[in-house]
Protein backbone atom coordinates (compact mmCIF):
# COMPACT_ATOMS: atom_id res chain seq x y z
CA UNK A 1 0.00 0.00 0.00
CA UNK A 2 1.19 3.79 -0.18
CA UNK A 3 3.26 4.83 2.38
CA UNK A 4 4.28 8.58 3.40
CA UNK A 5 7.46 8.83 5.73
CA UNK A 6 8.12 11.90 7.04
CA UNK A 7 11.01 12.42 10.50
CA UNK A 8 8.65 11.86 13.17
CA UNK A 9 11.40 13.34 15.27
CA UNK A 10 11.01 17.12 16.15
CA UNK A 11 13.43 19.10 14.30
CA UNK A 12 15.21 22.04 15.95
CA UNK A 13 16.62 25.21 13.75
CA UNK A 14 18.91 27.84 15.27
CA UNK A 15 16.76 31.06 13.61
CA UNK A 16 18.36 32.35 10.77
CA UNK A 17 19.94 28.65 9.43
CA UNK A 18 18.18 26.75 6.64
CA UNK A 19 15.76 24.10 7.52
CA UNK A 20 15.39 21.17 5.35
CA UNK A 21 12.00 18.48 5.62
CA UNK A 22 12.10 15.35 3.68
CA UNK A 23 8.77 13.49 2.42
CA UNK A 24 9.44 9.87 1.36
CA UNK A 25 7.00 8.14 -0.33
CA UNK A 26 6.58 4.26 -1.59
CA UNK A 27 4.55 2.42 -3.73
CA UNK A 28 3.39 5.67 -5.19
CA UNK A 29 3.72 7.88 -8.20
CA UNK A 30 2.22 10.68 -7.70
CA UNK A 31 1.63 13.38 -10.48
CA UNK A 32 2.49 16.46 -7.88
CA UNK A 33 3.02 17.03 -4.24
CA UNK A 34 1.81 19.77 -1.68
CA UNK A 35 3.19 20.80 1.32
CA UNK A 36 1.01 21.96 4.47
CA UNK A 37 1.37 23.89 7.36
CA UNK A 38 -0.28 23.44 10.47
CA UNK A 39 -0.38 25.12 13.85
CA UNK A 40 -1.11 23.78 17.01
CA UNK A 41 -5.00 23.89 17.46
CA UNK A 42 -5.85 24.85 13.16
CA UNK A 43 -6.47 23.27 10.06
CA UNK A 44 -3.55 22.90 7.68
CA UNK A 45 -3.02 25.80 5.48
CA UNK A 46 -1.92 25.49 1.86
CA UNK A 47 1.61 26.17 0.88
CA UNK A 48 2.82 24.93 -1.97
CA UNK A 49 2.43 22.23 -5.25
CA UNK A 50 5.34 20.73 -7.11
CA UNK A 51 4.31 19.04 -10.22
CA UNK A 52 6.38 15.49 -11.26
CA UNK A 53 7.71 17.87 -14.31
CA UNK A 54 8.74 20.71 -12.26
CA UNK A 55 12.38 19.99 -10.62
CA UNK A 56 11.96 22.30 -7.75
CA UNK A 57 9.19 25.49 -7.04
CA UNK A 58 9.69 28.37 -4.84
CA UNK A 59 7.75 30.73 -3.11
CA UNK A 60 9.45 33.63 -0.48
CA UNK A 61 11.70 32.35 1.65
CA UNK A 62 9.96 28.55 0.76
CA UNK A 63 11.86 26.09 -1.68
CA UNK A 64 10.44 22.72 -2.64
CA UNK A 65 12.21 19.74 -4.95
CA UNK A 66 10.48 17.11 -6.24
CA UNK A 67 13.12 13.73 -7.34
CA UNK A 68 10.54 11.23 -9.08
CA UNK A 69 13.47 8.91 -9.06
CA UNK A 70 14.16 8.59 -5.17
CA UNK A 71 10.73 9.06 -4.76
CA UNK A 72 11.45 12.06 -2.31
CA UNK A 73 10.50 16.02 -1.73
CA UNK A 74 12.84 18.07 0.43
CA UNK A 75 10.83 21.64 1.92
CA UNK A 76 13.74 24.49 3.11
CA UNK A 77 12.69 27.47 5.02
CA UNK A 78 15.85 29.69 4.28
CA UNK A 79 16.61 32.77 6.52
CA UNK A 80 14.32 30.90 9.50
CA UNK A 81 12.35 32.90 11.91
CA UNK A 82 10.43 31.56 14.89
CA UNK A 83 7.31 32.43 13.58
CA UNK A 84 8.56 29.37 11.00
CA UNK A 85 7.84 26.83 13.50
CA UNK A 86 4.91 24.60 13.00
CA UNK A 87 4.29 21.16 11.45
CA UNK A 88 4.59 20.77 7.99
CA UNK A 89 2.50 17.93 6.00
CA UNK A 90 3.26 16.58 2.88
CA UNK A 91 0.61 15.55 0.60
CA UNK A 92 1.47 13.37 -2.96
CA UNK A 93 -1.51 12.76 -4.88
CA UNK A 94 -2.05 12.03 -8.35
CA UNK A 95 -5.23 13.60 -10.74
CA UNK A 96 -8.57 12.40 -9.43
CA UNK A 97 -7.27 10.74 -6.46
CA UNK A 98 -7.54 11.62 -3.36
CA UNK A 99 -4.27 13.37 -1.54
CA UNK A 100 -2.76 11.21 0.97
CA UNK A 101 -1.10 13.45 3.95
CA UNK A 102 2.16 12.46 6.02
CA UNK A 103 1.85 12.89 9.73
CA UNK A 104 4.22 15.63 9.56
CA UNK A 105 7.24 17.07 10.66
CA UNK A 106 7.60 19.33 13.89
CA UNK A 107 9.84 22.11 13.23
CA UNK A 108 11.17 24.45 16.47
CA UNK A 109 13.41 27.79 15.65
CA UNK A 110 15.41 28.74 17.83
CA UNK A 111 15.78 32.58 19.05
CA UNK B 1 -14.55 34.66 2.33
CA UNK B 2 -15.24 32.94 5.48
CA UNK B 3 -12.98 30.16 4.79
CA UNK B 4 -14.77 26.52 5.66
CA UNK B 5 -16.48 26.74 8.80
CA UNK B 6 -17.49 23.66 10.79
CA UNK B 7 -19.40 23.54 14.43
CA UNK B 8 -19.20 23.02 17.17
CA UNK B 9 -15.56 23.69 17.83
CA UNK B 10 -15.43 21.46 20.86
CA UNK B 11 -17.54 18.82 21.96
CA UNK B 12 -17.81 16.08 24.75
CA UNK B 13 -19.84 13.86 25.14
CA UNK B 14 -20.30 10.07 27.01
CA UNK B 15 -20.03 6.83 25.45
CA UNK B 16 -22.63 6.02 23.50
CA UNK B 17 -24.20 8.97 22.46
CA UNK B 18 -25.11 10.28 19.63
CA UNK B 19 -22.61 12.94 17.46
CA UNK B 20 -23.25 15.05 15.04
CA UNK B 21 -20.40 17.45 13.11
CA UNK B 22 -20.97 20.14 10.85
CA UNK B 23 -19.37 21.84 7.70
CA UNK B 24 -19.98 24.23 5.19
CA UNK B 25 -17.74 24.57 2.84
CA UNK B 26 -16.19 27.56 0.76
CA UNK B 27 -19.03 28.64 -1.99
CA UNK B 28 -18.31 26.88 -5.32
CA UNK B 29 -16.21 24.79 -4.13
CA UNK B 30 -17.01 21.18 -5.48
CA UNK B 31 -15.74 19.14 -3.53
CA UNK B 32 -15.43 17.91 0.26
CA UNK B 33 -13.53 15.82 2.51
CA UNK B 34 -14.05 14.75 6.29
CA UNK B 35 -10.52 13.85 8.13
CA UNK B 36 -10.17 12.74 11.40
CA UNK B 37 -6.19 13.20 12.95
CA UNK B 38 -4.82 11.80 15.99
CA UNK B 39 -0.99 11.37 17.12
CA UNK B 40 -0.73 7.86 16.83
CA UNK B 41 -2.18 8.29 13.35
CA UNK B 42 -2.27 11.67 12.13
CA UNK B 43 -4.34 12.87 9.42
CA UNK B 44 -7.01 10.32 8.01
CA UNK B 45 -9.55 10.63 5.06
CA UNK B 46 -12.76 9.56 5.88
CA UNK B 47 -14.74 10.30 3.59
CA UNK B 48 -15.26 12.74 0.67
CA UNK B 49 -17.86 13.72 -1.54
CA UNK B 50 -17.75 15.66 -5.18
CA UNK B 51 -20.48 17.54 -6.30
CA UNK B 52 -22.34 16.26 -3.45
CA UNK B 53 -21.93 12.76 -3.61
CA UNK B 54 -19.88 10.42 -1.78
CA UNK B 55 -16.68 8.93 -4.26
CA UNK B 56 -14.76 7.54 -1.61
CA UNK B 57 -15.77 5.67 2.03
CA UNK B 58 -13.34 3.69 2.48
CA UNK B 59 -11.86 5.30 5.08
CA UNK B 60 -15.39 5.28 7.70
CA UNK B 61 -14.07 2.89 10.63
CA UNK B 62 -17.21 1.22 10.84
CA UNK B 63 -20.52 1.23 10.21
CA UNK B 64 -20.61 4.04 13.19
CA UNK B 65 -19.63 6.33 10.98
CA UNK B 66 -21.68 8.23 8.49
CA UNK B 67 -21.62 11.29 6.16
CA UNK B 68 -24.12 12.76 4.28
CA UNK B 69 -24.19 15.68 1.97
CA UNK B 70 -28.02 17.20 1.61
CA UNK B 71 -26.82 20.25 -0.38
CA UNK B 72 -23.16 22.09 -2.00
CA UNK B 73 -23.17 24.03 1.06
CA UNK B 74 -23.44 21.86 3.86
CA UNK B 75 -22.23 18.58 5.22
CA UNK B 76 -22.60 16.40 8.14
CA UNK B 77 -20.79 13.77 9.98
CA UNK B 78 -22.15 11.33 12.15
CA UNK B 79 -21.22 8.22 15.25
CA UNK B 80 -23.97 6.61 17.08
CA UNK B 81 -23.29 5.53 19.28
CA UNK B 82 -19.97 7.15 20.02
CA UNK B 83 -17.17 5.54 21.61
CA UNK B 84 -13.78 6.94 23.60
CA UNK B 85 -11.26 5.88 20.53
CA UNK B 86 -13.72 8.51 18.37
CA UNK B 87 -11.37 10.71 20.62
CA UNK B 88 -9.73 12.93 18.43
CA UNK B 89 -9.93 16.16 15.83
CA UNK B 90 -12.15 15.79 13.05
CA UNK B 91 -11.69 18.24 10.09
CA UNK B 92 -13.29 19.34 6.93
CA UNK B 93 -11.71 20.42 3.98
CA UNK B 94 -13.29 21.56 0.37
CA UNK B 95 -11.79 22.02 -2.69
CA UNK B 96 -12.86 22.85 -6.78
CA UNK B 97 -11.20 19.81 -7.60
CA UNK B 98 -11.14 16.58 -6.14
CA UNK B 99 -6.91 16.69 -5.89
CA UNK B 100 -6.06 20.30 -5.92
CA UNK B 101 -5.22 22.27 -2.84
CA UNK B 102 -7.59 21.71 0.17
CA UNK B 103 -9.05 24.17 2.30
CA UNK B 104 -9.33 23.17 5.74
CA UNK B 105 -11.78 24.16 8.83
CA UNK B 106 -10.59 24.32 11.98
CA UNK B 107 -11.68 21.57 13.13
CA UNK B 108 -13.83 19.59 15.70
CA UNK B 109 -12.42 18.65 18.98
CA UNK B 110 -14.26 15.84 19.92
CA UNK B 111 -13.94 14.27 23.25
CA UNK B 112 -16.04 10.68 24.12
CA UNK B 113 -15.84 10.16 28.05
Amino acid sequence: SQKIEQNSEALNIQEGKTATLTCNYTNYSPAYLQWYRQDPGRGPVFLLLIRENEKEKRKERLKVTFDTTLKQSLFHITASQPADSATYLCAPSNRDDKIIFGKGTRLHILP
Amino acid sequence: DAGVIQSPRHEVTEMGQEVTLRCKPISGHNSLFWYRQTMMRGLELLIYFNNNVPIDDSGMPEDRFSAKMPNASFSTLKIQPSEPRDSAVYFCASTFSEAETQYFGPGTRLLVL
